[in-house]
């Protein structure tokens, strides 16, 4: 499976900006980039995910890299619920339907300073 | 989370009991998966299904076993549990395209004496 980099920590103040950076230099043409965020106590939630182009909800925006070698998540106006540990996961869709499967790494700690 | 529910929530066993964990989708997702997460080693595929009676080994298989005799239902089963088994155990499902993310479930605390 392509594996994922990210920083082990990250820190924010409250209301402003949060670009989360994930480098994903050895991503296939079939890989998906995946966000998933968990909460204390809780199981992890999904964020956002694209392939080639930028993305956008109410969560959240996804870049990707042209190359698509990097990408990053940006939460716009950082709440205090937002702390979170945030995961990049990158998803293989293209080996056919036994192998969708997600793989989870470390991810960056989130902590919003209020 | 809605269309995903887990149970027990909690459960305390004694070391060489069986033990089924139960996860159910009212989604009707061809995909379900079974994680477990620990301090330092983070989500930890066990096994996964993708297609009922359809199932396959993740990286931490062993001392695991999964049935899945209709779509809604994915049982984990411990055949004999051990104290290193102790840990949170996630359901997740997925549709078949990939249009959509994974939905969690909310855990079940399993504690193994």
């Amino acid at each position: 499976d392509a594996k994922t980099t990210q920083p082990n920590s990250m820190e924010s103040n409250e209301e402003e900006p949060v670009h989360l950076p994930c480098n994903h230099s050895t991503i296939s043409g079939t890989d998906y980039i995946h966000w998933y965020r968990q909460l204390p106590s809780q199981g992890p939630e999904y964020v956002i995910h694209g392939l080639t182009s930028n993305v956008n909800n109410r969560m959240a925006s996804l870049a990707i890299a042209e190359d698509r070698k990097s990408s990053t998540l940006i939460l716009h106006r950082a709440t205090l619920r937002d702390a979170a540990v945030y995961y990049c996961i990158l998803r293989d869709v293209g080996s056919g339907g036994s192998n969708y499967k997600l793989t989870f790494g470390k991810g960056t700690l989130l902590t919003v300073n209020p | 989370d809605a269309g995903i529910t887990q149970s027990p929530r909690h459960k305390v066993t004694e070391t060489g009991t069986p033990v089924t964990l139960r996860c159910h989708q009212t989604e009707n997702h061809r995909y379900m998966y079974w994680y477990r997460q620990d301090p330092g080693h983070g989500l930890r595929l066990i096994h996964y299904s993708y297609g009922v009676k359809d199932t396959d080994k993740g990286e931490v298989s062993d001392g695991y076993s999964v049935s899945r005799s209709k779509t809604e239902d994915f049982l984990l089963t411990l055949e004999s549990a051990t104290s290193s088994q102790t840990s949170v155990y996630f359901c997740a499902i997925s549709a078949i395209r990939d249009r959509v993310g994974y939905t969690f479930g909310s855990g079940t605390r399993l504690t193994v004496v």
